[in-house]
């Protein structure tokens, strides 16, 4: 099987811009949550979509929003970006049946924020 | 909510040798615990997990220990190889349904030859 993929791998962005990523799950795969990993603050979970719907969310602003395709495609937009949004976005999947949630991360989305 | 924390967070092991590294989570609830490894520019890669059910267990050179009572679970690298330098996350979790990690902040693990 295929493995988690992300687009774009990599994005330069400027203050105020807005900017749309994507994840594709593995085949089978029903939720998708979505990490941003810093430096400073380690990883921290942002949100997971399970079956269309946002079944967690983690503390970031409003600016990070996310949603999920019938397909279990996701994608998380961040509006008016910050200097600090600057991170690696990592998404993982898992088939969360009930009996176990092994997540599987994709290579993630370098964002730089100038 | 959770909070899940890591210890050491840099480690140097003669090769050949064995590396411990240590977490401590604040939430009863949780009941699943995993570790991820991540080299240098690359995605974290789950390594071995454990749920509560479980004190122990091991996959190969790989082992991880939970004492629920105490709120802490350990990683133990045994026979230690350059190609295990990397930095190592733990997580946790509510098992069923909720798929939100909370990880630690990660050890950095260097191998001397």
């Amino acid at each position: 099987k295929a493995g988690v993929t992300q687009t774009p791998r990599y994005l330069i962005k400027t203050r105020g811009q807005q900017v749309t990523l994507s994840c594709s799950p593995i085949s089978g795969h029903r939720s998708v949550s979505w990490y941003q990993q810093t430096p400073g603050q380690g990883l921290q979970f942002l949100f997971e979509y399970f079956s269309e719907t946002q079944r967690n969310k983690g503390n970031f602003p409003g600016r990070f929003s996310g949603r999920q395709f019938s397909n279990s495609r996701s994608e998380m937009n961040v509006s008016t970006l910050e200097l600090g949004d600057s991170a690696l976005y990592l998404c993982a999947s898992s088939f969360s049946s009930g009996t176990g949630e092994t997540q599987y991360f994709g290579p993630g989305t370098r964002l730089l924020v100038l | 909510g959770e909070n899940v924390e890591q210890h050491p967070s840099t480690l140097s092991v003669q090769e050949g040798d064995s590396a411990v590294i240590k977490c401590t989570y604040s939430d009863s609830a949780s009941n699943y615990f995993p570790w991820y490894k991540q080299e240098l520019g690359k995605r974290p890669q789950l390594i071995i997990d454990i749920r509560s059910n479980v004190g122990e267990k091991k996959d190969q050179r790989i082992a991880v220990t939970l004492n629920k009572t105490a709120k802490h679970f350990s990683l133990h690298i045994t026979e230690t190889q350059p190609e295990d330098s990397a930095v190592y996350f733990c997580a946790a979790s509510i098992d069923f349904g909720n798929e939100k990690l909370t990880f630690g902040t990660g050890t950095r693990l260097t191998i001397i030859p």
